[in-house]
């Protein structure tokens, strides 16, 4: 069975520091790797995916991913968060089948 | 243009009741879903349907009867409410390539007392 496990519930952080909000796959095939955003009383939004070719993946706002098959991880990062960046964000996994897995999430919060 | 939208916003009824939540994307996709968010974020797939044809049905009561009339819109009706179907329903749609990514409406609050 696919899984996504995101250990992080929560990450609080201040403005203007690096953050990395971890996410590990559990899968037998292919994977394909999504990071999703979700901002209050909203719905999700796709922030990067990885499908194949290069491991590192960037969105335009500064956030990247790292696809490592040897540690079934995808972890996201970003160098300096900003206020906006408070947000709940969501790691996902696509196995072909036309159904997206999500993990449990991970509240980031970024105080001043 | 709202991509994916979802009627209503927020719904609030009692026990026993009877709903429908609407969703309509113009987005041209073949592929729409719904999704559950319980009250710890926590994101599960209920149904998908790929042009007006179930794909996935996901261990759902059978209380919750999706319909799609054609292929821009997916609708869940909920028979007979119970306290533990109160969460945030999500339709989303995607190209009959899913590894494009998904669209996702704004939810449904669904608070059932």
């Amino acid at each position: 069975a696919q899984s996504v496990t995101q250990l992080d519930s929560q990450v609080p952080v201040f403005e203007e520091a690096p953050v990395e909000l971890r996410c590990n796959y559990s899968s037998s095939v292919s994977v394909y790797l999504f990071w999703y955003v979700q901002y209050p009383n909203q719905g999700l939004q796709l922030l990067l995916k990885y499908l194949s070719g290069s491991t590192l993946v960037e969105s335009i706002n500064g956030f990247e991913a790292e696809f490592n098959k040897s540690q079934t991880s995808f972890h996201l990062r970003k160098p300096s968060v900003h206020i906006s960046d408070t947000a709940e964000y969501f790691c996902a996994l696509n196995t072909g089948f036309q159904k997206l897995v999500f993990g449990t999430g991970t509240r980031l919060l970024v105080s001043p | 243009d709202t991509a994916v939208s979802q009627t209503p916003k927020y719904l609030v009824t009692q026990m026993g009741n009877d709903k429908s939540i609407k969703c309509e994307q113009n987005l041209g996709h073949d592929t729409m879903y719904w999704y559950k968010q319980d009250s710890k974020k926590f994101l599960k797939i209920m149904f998908s349907y790929n042009n007006k044809e179930l794909i996935i049905n996901e261990t759902v009561p059978n209380r919750f009867s999706p319909k799609s009339p054609d292929k821009a819109h997916l609708n869940l009706h909920i028979n007979s409410l119970e306290l533990g179907d109160s969460a945030v329903y999500f339709c989303a749609s995607s190209p009959r390539d899913s590894l494009r990514g998904y669209t996702f409406g704004s939810g449904t609050r669904l608070t059932v007392v």
